[in-house]
């Protein structure tokens, strides 16, 4: 089956700064990757996600990209914010999967130092 | 419009005892999925339902069973709990089975 991992797990910036989390998968028929940020306490909410025919996503100061010859996506985020501070996790679906059944990631903390 | 909506937001049980947790699907979503989510780890399937029918499984035990009604809200229910099942475990709807997930606060089950 998938199997998903996550670069790194925590990682902390300097308010203003770039962060990059990048994450691996295994199937080669996965076909939507979504990025869900999750605060403390609070509902993982879908920020981003990227289908395998599109390479690059942009969505403001958050960007997507995926190398599908090479299994990975990232996700980058520019100008980052204290707001930004929060556990990202990505995620992957497989085309011969049935339905919305996700394998996420273990998650990457992030903290945005002011 | 009405997000995912989940209750109880709490509960303690003990090992052995029977769980049941409700979630309303988000307004004109027709599928809901299930994921559990352990401290410090990413959500875990554990189904999904569409139309009422079970559409897809992941790896657990068939203690964990659930339903979905005609107006698409949903039950997660696990029978003899064990210490290892506490987790938040999340619901998530969506419009299709496969259009993007949309979760919902979770319900933080503790088993003592």
């Amino acid at each position: 089956g998938e199997n998903v991992e996550q670069h790194p797990s925590t990682l902390s910036v300097q308010e203003g700064d770039s962060a990059v989390i990048k994450c691996t998968y295994s199937d080669s028929a996965s076909n939507y990757f979504p990025w869900y940020k999750q605060e403390l306490g609070k509902r993982p909410q879908l920020i981003i996600d990227i289908r395998s025919n599109v390479g690059e996503k942009k969505d403001q100061r958050i960007a997507v990209t995926l190398n599908k010859t090479a299994k990975h996506f990232s996700l980058h985020i520019t100008e980052t914010q204290p707001e930004d501070s929060a556990v990202y996790f990505c995620a992957a679906r497989s085309a011969g999967e049935y339905g919305n059944k996700l394998v996420f990631g273990a998650g990457t903390i992030l903290r945005v130092k002011s | 419009e009405t997000g995912v909506t989940q209750s109880p937001t709490h509960l303690i049980k003990t090992r052995g005892q029977q769980v049941t947790l409700r979630c309303s699907s988000q307004s004109g979503h027709n599928t809901v999925s299930w994921y559990q989510q352990a401290l410090g780890q990413g959500p875990q399937f554990i189904f999904q339902y569409y139309r009422e029918e079970e559409n897809g499984r992941g790896n657990f035990p068939p203690r964990f069973s659930g339903l979905q009604f005609p107006n698409y809200s949903s039950e997660l229910n696990v029978n003899a709990l064990e210490l290892d099942d506490s987790a938040l475990y999340l619901c998530a709807s969506s419009w299709d089975r496969n259009s993007p997930l949309h979760f919902g606060n979770g319900t933080r089950l503790t088993v003592t």
